[in-house]
């Protein structure tokens, strides 16, 4: 069955780091991508960053440069995505997706809520 | 940077009839890099339309897209209990972004 397993929920104090994982079964990103979205509470759908390891491409969104970090290790199937510098505004749930190569994610793991609080 | 704007906000409709979603980009997208997604309260969204009129596997025909270059429509013939959720169309390819979503609620 194919499916993505990501890490659990996670309570950090403002300007800290988190890093969520997303670990494929049934799946590998070896020829694909993954992508990070997150949703704040109550709110939509918001493009974190995406990486194609087969082609070196990375991608993040214009919000998020310089505080997001998204890697891959191929031979765990596992997918990374660290955001510093936390703030209030940074509580949401974070969803990795596998892409294909033109970076459209279709299947998505169970998401990752990341509360920020002092 | 392309913005993608949906309409309405919220979309209220019996069970059955016709639902109508409309996704407008603020600037053509390349290669109608267009994708449509359903998201049911407390649940990852699902992809349902990609290149703006393909049906993902598995999804049901009575879904369907359409539209090129700004304008794109996301069309729910006969519409079911489990239909009403959020939707949302996204550009995927180099500058992935989002719209901000169509609430569709049974009347």
């Amino acid at each position: 069955q194919v499916q993505l397993v990501q890490s659990g929920a996670e309570v950090k104090k403002p300007g800290s780091s988190v890093k969520v994982s997303c670990k494929a079964s049934g799946v590998t990103f070896r020829d694909y991508g993954v992508a990070w979205v997150r949703q704040a509470p109550g709110q939509g759908l918001e493009w974190v960053g995406g990486i194609i390891p087969i082609f070196g491409t990375i991608i993040y969104a214009q919000n998020f440069q310089g505080r997001v970090t998204v890697t891959t290790d191929e031979s765990t199937d596992t997918a990374y995505m660290e955001l510093t510098g936390l703030r209030s505004e940074d509580t949401a749930v974070y969803y990795c997706a596998r892409t294909n190569l033109n970076v459209l994610p279709s299947i998505w793991g169970q998401g990752t809520l990341v509360a920020v609080s002092s | 940077e392309i913005v993608l704007t949906q309409s309405p906000g919220t979309l209220s409709l019996y069970l059955g009839e016709r639902a109508t979603l409309s996704c407008r980009a603020s600037q053509s997208l390349p290669r109608n890099n267009l994708a449509w997604y359903q998201q049911r309260p407390d649940q990852a969204p699902r992809l349902l339309i990609y290149g703006a009129s393909n049906r993902a596997t598995g999804v049901p025909d009575r879904f369907s897209g359409s539209g090129s270059g700004t304008d794109f429509t996301l069309t729910i013939t006969r519409l079911e209990p489990e239909d009403f959720a959020v939707y949302y169309c996204q550009q995927y390819g180099t500058s992935p972004i989002f719209g901000q979503g169509t609430k569709l609620e049974i009347k």
